[in-house]
């Protein structure tokens, strides 16, 4: 089955610099890529995804990269604020979108104002 | 739209007690997971419902969790004879069939005492 690891588990920038997330999978044939905020207390929330068709994506201050040659992918934030602290979880699915998805272990991001 | 509903939001019971767990997930959406998240720790599979088929069971961590999802609409997760390892947060999950990201529910906390 799929495996995700992700790196840092912890991550400390200053406000306004920017913070880099990384993943790598196992599985060749995952196609699909979400990354999800959670706030404390909170559920899980998608902030942005990529599927294998596309190198990167990027929506304002957030974007991710996909190096299928290398499977691993990385979410970045420019310009961090205060409210970007949070954990940021990464996944990888297969190519149908039907199986199951795998999560990594999760990144505890602080913004020092 | 309405989102995944998922009750109760918090749950206290004895250890060896037996718990239902009940998630109504994203009308259409025909994949439905189960995610366990432990105070500070990541996102743990448990189970995955697609469609009409059979159920991916591969995470549920001993015989004595279940779940069942009646009439491709709502699921319920079993945990019976509960122990207090058991207490966390139970996340529910839905999404469409093709790629596509997931839908969490505000997860019930359960409690073993």
């Amino acid at each position: 089955g799929e495996n995700v690891e992700q790196h840092p588990s912890t991550l400390s920038v200053q406000e306004g610099d920017s913070a880099v997330i990384k993943c790598t999978y196992s599985d060749s044939a995952s196609n699909y890529f979400p990354w999800y905020k959670q706030e404390l207390g909170k559920r899980p929330q998608l902030i942005i995804d990529i599927r294998s068709n596309v190198g990167e994506k990027k929506d304002q201050r957030i974007a991710v990269t996909l190096n299928k040659t290398a499977k691993h992918f990385s979410l970045h934030i420019t310009e961090t604020q205060p409210e970007d602290s949070a954990v940021y979880f990464c996944a990888a699915s297969g190519f149908l979108g039907n199986e199951k998805l795998t999560f990594g272990t999760g990144t505890r991001l602080t913004i020092i104002p | 739209g309405a989102g995944v509903s998922q009750s109760p939001s918090n749950k206290v019971t004895e250890k060896g007690k037996d718990v239902e767990l009940r998630c109504d997930p994203i009308s259409g959406h025909t994949a439905l997971y189960w995610y366990r998240q432990s105070l500070g720790q990541g996102l743990e599979f448990l189970i995955y419902f697609q469609g009409n088929s059979a159920p991916d069971k591969s995470g549920l961590p001993s015989d004595r969790f279940s779940a069942e999802r009646t009439g491709g609409s709502v699921s319920t997760l079993t945990i019976q004879r509960t122990q207090q390892e058991d207490s966390a947060v139970y996340l529910c999950a839905s999404r469409e069939p093709v790629n596509s990201p997931l839908h969490f529910g505000n997860g019930t906390r359960l409690t073993v005492t």
